[in-house]
């Protein structure tokens, strides 16, 4: 149980495109999902949480307005990155928390979107 | 917020040794302490945890330890293997902190065969 998705896996696009990244709970309802931006030997980083029904929640530094996200239902959560550029290029990263049982503090991961910026 | 510091940043260790990291957490009021190992180009994975209730944990070959008066936690790994080679990561999460987790910098471990 408690398993998190993440497509596509990986994508290039040209700069100024925008590319939108899903994560999946696939066998829970996940009322809140944390999006993480992992550069190359770098820790990750928290870019915002994302709660169904409404706005997420960003960390200081992260525009909301390039990273757009929505949580429309209890098993999705969305990430687009508008108008790429290069420097956008990293692993992104989608959690999920389980709220039942004695697993509520763990986050479950998805496998991570590399996207490349050309 | 809280401050996870992750030491060391690298850790080279033979076969059959210990390997052991250590993380500090500023926020005392922090409760989870999870270890995530994590490969090249995959997510990271849940090795072991530790809730603040609890001093240690221990899990086959790993291990991990708190000190809540000092604010740190270690991980200890023995008889390493060659597949224990990764990078791990720390992290604290604070409940009132929106169950946000506090990643530390990792750890590049090592085994030499």
């Amino acid at each position: 149980g408690a398993v998190v998705s993440q497509h596509p896996s990986w994508v290039i696009c040209k700069s100024g495109t925008s590319v939108k990244i899903e994560c999946r709970s696939l066998d829970f309802q996940a009322t809140t999902m944390f999006w993480y931006r992992q550069f190359p030997k770098q820790s990750l980083m928290l870019m915002a949480t994302s709660n169904e029904g409404s706005k997420a929640t960003y960390e200081q530094g992260v525009e909301k307005d390039k990273f757009l996200i929505n949580h429309a239902s209890l098993t999705l959560s969305t990430l687009t990155v508008t108008s790429a550029h290069p420097e956008d290029s990293s692993f992104y990263i989608c959690s999920a928390r389980d709220l039942r049982g004695s697993s509520y503090n763990e986050q479950f991961f998805g496998p991570g979107t590399r996207l490349t910026v050309l | 917020g809280e401050n996870v510091e992750q030491h060391p940043s690298t850790l080279s260790v033979q076969e059959g040794d210990s390997a052991v990291i250590k993380c500090t957490y500023s926020d005392s009021a922090s409760n989870y302490f999870p270890w995530y190992k994590q490969e090249l180009g995959k997510r990271p994975q849940l090795i072991i945890d530790i809730r603040s209730n609890v001093g240690e944990k221990k899990d086959q070959r790993i291990a991990v330890t708190l000190n809540k008066t000092a604010k740190h936690f270690s991980l200890h790994i023995t008889e390493t293997q060659p597949e224990d080679s990764a990078v791990y990561f720390c992290a604290a999460l604070l409940l009132s902190n929106d169950y946000k987790l506090s990643f530390g910098a990792g750890t590049t471990v090592t085994v030499r065969a």
